[in-house]
């Protein structure tokens, strides 16, 4: 069976510091892909980012980017610069065996909060 | 804006009446998914379709849940007799199914959810 562990219930960072959210997954398939979501207070899960299983580069977008370190099963979120507007619940997710099309698996989520 | 849509967004209801929730999501993708995600926790799988056809429905939580999505374009989520253990955010997703290996092949749209209270 697949698990998506997220150990950091809440985070507090300065605006404009780095921040990183960890991400720990466990799966016996060798392909499947990771995913990263937001969602602020308003409920919507928003997508920020992706990583293949056998994608040899680490993924960025924007002020996005995710340290995969595959040999320790970890898919960390580091957010750039951060602004105020980051504050919501971050989910890490893995997509299902084989990527197929069943439903995604997520974690707990960690709720960082961005102070001025 | 053509995102995933899910009406209506705030449920309240009694123990024991049934709810219907709907969702409508990007007209060209050919998958939609249904979540729970109750307070504190990430949402929970329920079920997908792809066009009209449900491939998945182990995990509904109980007989008391049904979904359909008769033409290949919005789906329902239906809880008949529900309990106040069924208060919950229940999200609509959507994608589009690529085949490629190794892509995005299951990047998922969200809606804004349906937040079911039931007293």
């Amino acid at each position: 069976a697949q698990k998506i562990t997220q150990t950091q219930p809440g985070m507090f960072v300065q605006e404009k510091e780095a921040v990183t959210l960890d991400c720990t997954y466990d799966t016996s398939d060798p392909s499947y892909g990771l995913f990263w979501y937001k969602q602020p207070s308003s409920g919507e899960m928003i997508f920020l980012i992706y990583q293949g299983s056998y994608d040899q580069q680490n993924a960025t977008e924007g002020r996005y980017s995710l340290n995969f370190q595959k040999a320790r099963k970890s898919a960390n979120l580091v957010i750039s610069a951060s602004q105020l507007g980051d504050s919501a619940m971050y989910f890490c997710a893995m997509s299902p065996p084989g990527g197929g099309a069943d439903g995604l698996t997520f974690g707990k989520g960690t709720h960082l909060i961005i102070q001025p | 804006d053509t995102g995933v849509s899910q009406n209506p967004r705030h449920k309240i209801t009694k123990r024991g009446q049934n709810v219907t929730f709907r969702c409508d999501p990007i007209s060209e993708h050919n998958r939609l998914y249904w979540y729970r995600q109750t307070l504190g926790q990430g949402p929970e799988f329920l079920t997908y379709f792809q066009n009209e056809a449900q491939l998945e429905k182990s995990r509904l939580l109980s007989d008391r849940f049904s979904a359909e999505r008769p033409k290949g374009s919005f789906s329902t989520l239906e809880i008949q007799r529900t309990e106040q253990g069924d208060s919950a955010m229940y999200l609509c997703a959507s994608s589009l199914s690529s085949g490629q290996a190794g892509g995005p092949y299951n990047e998922q749209f969200f809606g804004p959810g349906t937040r079911l209270t039931v007293l």
